[in-house]
């Protein structure tokens, strides 16, 4: 059964630095990933698909990298804002359904 | 153009009320997906519809939750005689195309409580 997990839990860096949050999964048999934006009482936001053959996207100061070999994937962002203050979840697809880790949740202090 | 939508955004129930969830999707996506969210958890995977066909419900927790999709466009989530493990953020995604490739963009939720 395929497993999502994001370290660390939660994560509280100042303004402008750049950081890495992790993403690991059991299975490697997956069709894409997906890193999604989460603000408090709202729904989530896309923020990069990776599809199963790709490496990396990039999105602004966003860059996410798939490992899938590994299991692994890793969004970078640049020069952090506390407009980036969020959970952010990394999600697999595998089959029907996206497959969610709990999330990091980030605060970004000015 | 309009993301997906839902409502009502918050439900009060008490125990062993019916309560109906709706999904709007984003217009001309074919695929439409429902997840649960409990409180510091990521979602899960509850039903899915391809047009007005409901293709995999094996993510659904109880015979108590029903989904449709009659005409291929809005859903409505139904959770007969609730309960208080039900309380959750209930989440509807779309996607424009069947395959397995394709983005998931989701609404707001349904915030449900359940006293």
């Amino acid at each position: 059964k395929q497993e999502v997990t994001q370290i660390p839990a939660a994560l509280s860096v100042p303004e402008g630095e750049n950081l890495v949050l992790n993403c690991s999964f059991t299975d490697s048999a997956i069709y894409n990933l997906q890193w999604f934006r989460q603000d408090p009482g709202k729904g989530l936001t896309s923020l990069l698909l990776i599809q199963s053959s790709q490496r990396e996207q990039t999105s602004g100061r966003l860059n996410a990298s798939l490992d899938k070999s590994s299991g692994r994937s890793t969004l970078y962002i640049a020069a952090s804002q506390p407009g980036d203050s969020a959970t952010y979840l990394c999600a697999v697809r595998e089959g029907t359904a996206l497959i969610f880790g709990k999330g990091t949740t980030l605060s970004v202090s000015s | 153009g309009a993301g997906v939508s839902q409502s009502p955004r918050y439900k009060v129930a008490k125990r062993g009320q019916d309560v109906a969830l709706r999904c709007d999707p984003i217009s001309g996506h074919v695929s439409l997906f429902w997840y649960q969210q409990a409180l510091g958890q990521g979602p899960e995977f509850l039903t899915y519809f391809q047009n007005e066909a409901q293709l995999d419900k094996s993510g659904l927790p109880s015979d108590r939750f029903f989904a449709e999709r009659p005409e291929g466009s809005v859903s409505t989530l139904k959770i007969q005689r609730t309960q208080q493990e039900d309380s959750a953020v209930y989440l509807c995604a779309s996607s424009d195309r069947e395959g397995r490739d394709n983005e998931q963009f989701f609404g707001p939720g349904t915030r449900l409580t359940v006293l």
